[in-house]
């Protein structure tokens, strides 16, 4: 199997506040994971390629002082939302690709759904 | 920026029908991979397609690397109400950072009963 865990599924927090999510491959070790953003009723945008030992991979438009992400083990991934505001309200999704090879497909956890007040 | 083409964005099928979606892309993938999504859910990998004509079954599903590796397609035959959710290709380009996805934009399913 290949199963990817993702904590919180959801958090309601007030203007301000840092949010931290977890990325957890449970049954497989991976050298990448990625994390998406997807707004509703749209595909997933990809925010950054988070790879283990170094530091991530953040595509154009995406602030990296902003979403702070972190791969310290071949298991775990976190992004940390930092001052987070209304405006980064949105559903939150990692993945993680099995083998080290670029052509693996990527397996998604379940989402983390956002919201700032 | 690079783009799939997924089509249809919606539809509305009775159950019992097969439906057939498709993406195009203007460059050459390497990889073709197919996602169902919930919704409040992240989307779960249906089938993985790695070489060009490469045609894949999983249970009712059916999906094909296309010939110019720039297409793909997705097959779903006798549909049943559990297949509602939305359907996503992603491909993988010759050369493409980190082997980074690109997704469509997703084809939403609706089956009657």
């Amino acid at each position: 199997g290949a199963v990817v865990s993702q904590h919180p599924s959801w958090v309601i927090c007030k203007s301000g506040t840092s949010v931290k999510i977890e990325c957890r491959s449970l049954d497989f070790q991976a050298t990448t994971m990625f994390w998406y953003r997807q707004f509703p009723k749209q595909s997933l945008m990809l925010m950054a390629t988070s790879n283990e030992g170094s530091k991530a991979t953040y595509e154009q438009g995406v602030e990296k002082d902003k979403f702070l992400i972190n791969h310290a083990s071949l298991t775990l991934s976190t992004l940390t939302v930092t001052s987070a505001h209304p405006e980064d309200s949105s559903f939150y999704i990692c993945s993680a690709r099995k083998g080290s090879y670029s052509n693996q497909p990527q397996h998604f956890g379940d989402g983390t759904r956002l919201s700032i007040l | 920026g690079q783009q799939l083409n997924q089509s249809p964005q919606s539809m509305f099928i009775q159950e019992g029908e097969d439906v057939s979606m498709n993406c195009t892309s203007s460059s050459i993938f390497n990889t073709w991979l197919w996602y169902k999504q919930d919704p409040g859910e992240g989307p779960v990998l249906l089938i993985a397609l790695y070489k060009a004509g490469e045609l894949t079954s999983n249970g009712r599903l059916t999906a094909q690397f296309g010939i110019t590796r720039k297409d793909s397609f997705l097959n779903i035959s006798a549909s049943i109400p559990s297949d509602v959710g939305i359907y996503f290709c992603a491909g993988r380009r010759y050369g493409g950072s980190q082997g980074n996805l690109i997704f469509g934009k997703g084809t939403k399913l609706s089956v009657k009963p």
